[in-house]
């Protein structure tokens, strides 16, 4: 299994909306719909934002929000905050699990 | 309100083999639709998932991992393990354990995380 691919970053200013992409292959991403997303802090463990690709947890903010088309999952940050400066993980089901690398988002 | 916790050791010699255990609290590994889960990172690099014990037994692991780890249930306990043998310096990490519900990918519980690293 390869890991799916995410930009190694990605920025915007407070107030502006952001998309991570998440692009898998036919075995994975575009197979199932089972993509989750994780917000990461430094030393810290991940949190579940989004699971099954556009659902969220009870809890997390609705300006967080997934979608998918084709291979490719999207995870976009709207009203973006000070707060969502941290690492996102995408994640999908592809008969075992497969993680993406990683996006460190900067909120200049 | 789940609670997981690793515990282990934290220095492992290489080729000898890494042991850690997930204690579960506030559920039960033995009940419900739930993945009991290892992941790993290495310093300063991306997650890497290890593997699952499913609720009602059956393991799923990594591929890349398969040959070298074991991942068990001890409901008495109402814990589970993680076991990967011949360890290298590659293998160095913050290990998690976690719980997926309904799907292996939604990983809805973490651990805090325990740093192992191998080296003589």
């Amino acid at each position: 299994q390869s890991a799916l691919t995410q930009p190694a970053s990605v920025s915007g200013s407070p107030g502006q909306s952001i998309t991570i992409s998440c692009t898998g292959t036919s075995s994975d991403v575009g197979r199932y719909n089972l993509v989750s997303w994780y917000q990461q802090y430094p030393g810290k463990a991940p949190k579940l934002m989004i699971y099954e690709g556009s659902k969220r947890p009870s809890g997390v903010s609705n300006r967080f929000s997934g979608s998918k088309s084709g291979n490719t999952a999207s995870l976009t940050i709207s009203g973006l905050q000070a707060e969502d400066e941290a690492d996102y993980y995408c994640c999908s089901y592809a008969g075992t699990v497969v993680f993406g690398g990683g996006t460190k988002l900067t909120v200049l | 309100q789940v609670q997981l916790q690793e515990s282990g050791p934290g220095l492992v010699k290489p080729s000898e083999t890494l042991s850690l255990t997930c204690t579960v609290s506030g559920g039960s590994v033995s009940s419900g639709s739930y993945y009991w889960t290892w992941i790993r990172q290495p310093p300063g690099k991306g997650l890497e998932w290890i593997g699952y014990i499913y609720y009602s037994g059956s393991t799923n692991y990594n591929p890349s991992l398969k040959s070298r780890v074991t991942i068990s249930v001890d409901t008495s306990k109402n814990q589970f393990s993680l076991n990967l043998n011949s360890v290298t310096a590659a293998d160095t990490a913050v290990y998690y354990c976690a719980r997926a519900n309904v799907s292996p990918s939604s990983i809805d519980y973490w651990g805090q995380g325990t740093l192992v690293t191998v080296s003589s």
